[in-house]
């Protein structure tokens, strides 16, 4: 079964750093595209960025929202996706998602994992 | 930065009845990169459809999707109880990547 876990999640203070992990099994995790998402509460889904399979190049692209201050890696021995989250503001606030990117270049994006919540407040 | 609208934002409808979800986009989708979600109460999104009109994985029959340039629509033919849901567009073809604001339908 292909499933995503997202962890890492907490409180934290503005101006703080944090790190999420996006832990994932049964498929070939090298072979696949990594996104990630947001959903603050009561709101709709927000990408955050991406991160390409290698035969892409590993590619990254991120929101303007999260553009240098955020950024996506990967490890694909371990079949693990990173998210650090740096200068955490508290519109950062959410629940976030990581998917598998399926289709090539361009992808959708199944299946999600449940999510980690990030509240970041003073 | 492709905006994506959805409308209605929220429908009020009873199972069985026919739904038509609407979805357009301020600029002409690249290919055929757009996709639908769904998302039940504190649950995490499910793919519905990819590629305009292509069914994910397990996904029945009734949910369709069609459309073209900078109009697309999704439609459950018969609501079932477990349909009562938001549903997001989405596209993919151009960064960002952005989604629709949704739309919920609910039980009358």
């Amino acid at each position: 079964e292909v499933q995503v876990v997202e962890s890492g999640g907490g409180f934290t203070e503005p101006g703080r750093s944090l790190r999420l992990s996006c832990t994932t099994s049964g498929f070939n995790f090298g072979d696949y595209a990594v996104s990630w998402f947001r959903q603050a509460p009561g709101k709709g889904l927000e990408w955050i960025g991406f991160i390409k399979s290698k035969p892409y190049g590993e590619t990254t692209e991120y929101a303007p929202s999260v553009k240098g201050r955020f950024s996506i890696s990967r490890d694909d021995s371990k079949g693990i996706a990173y998210l650090q989250m740096n200068s955490l503001k508290a519109e950062d606030t959410a629940v976030y998602y990581c998917s598998r990117g399926v289709g090539g270049y361009y992808n959708w994006f199944d299946p999600w994992g449940q999510g980690t919540l990030v509240t970041v407040s003073s | 930065e492709i905006v994506l609208t959805q409308s209605p934002g929220t429908l009020s409808l009873s199972p069985g009845e026919r739904v038509t979800l609407s979805c357009r986009a301020s600029q002409s989708i690249t290919a055929s990169y757009l996709a639908w979600y769904q998302q039940k109460a504190g649950q995490a999104p499910r793919l519905l459809i990819y590629g305009i009109s292509s069914r994910a994985t397990g996904i029945p029959e009734r949910f369709s999707g069609s459309g073209s340039g900078t109009h697309f629509t999704l439609t459950i033919s018969r609501l079932e109880p477990e349909d009562f849901a938001v549903y997001y567009c989405h596209q993919y073809g151009n960064s960002p990547l952005t989604f629709g604001p949704g739309t919920k339908v609910d039980i009358k």
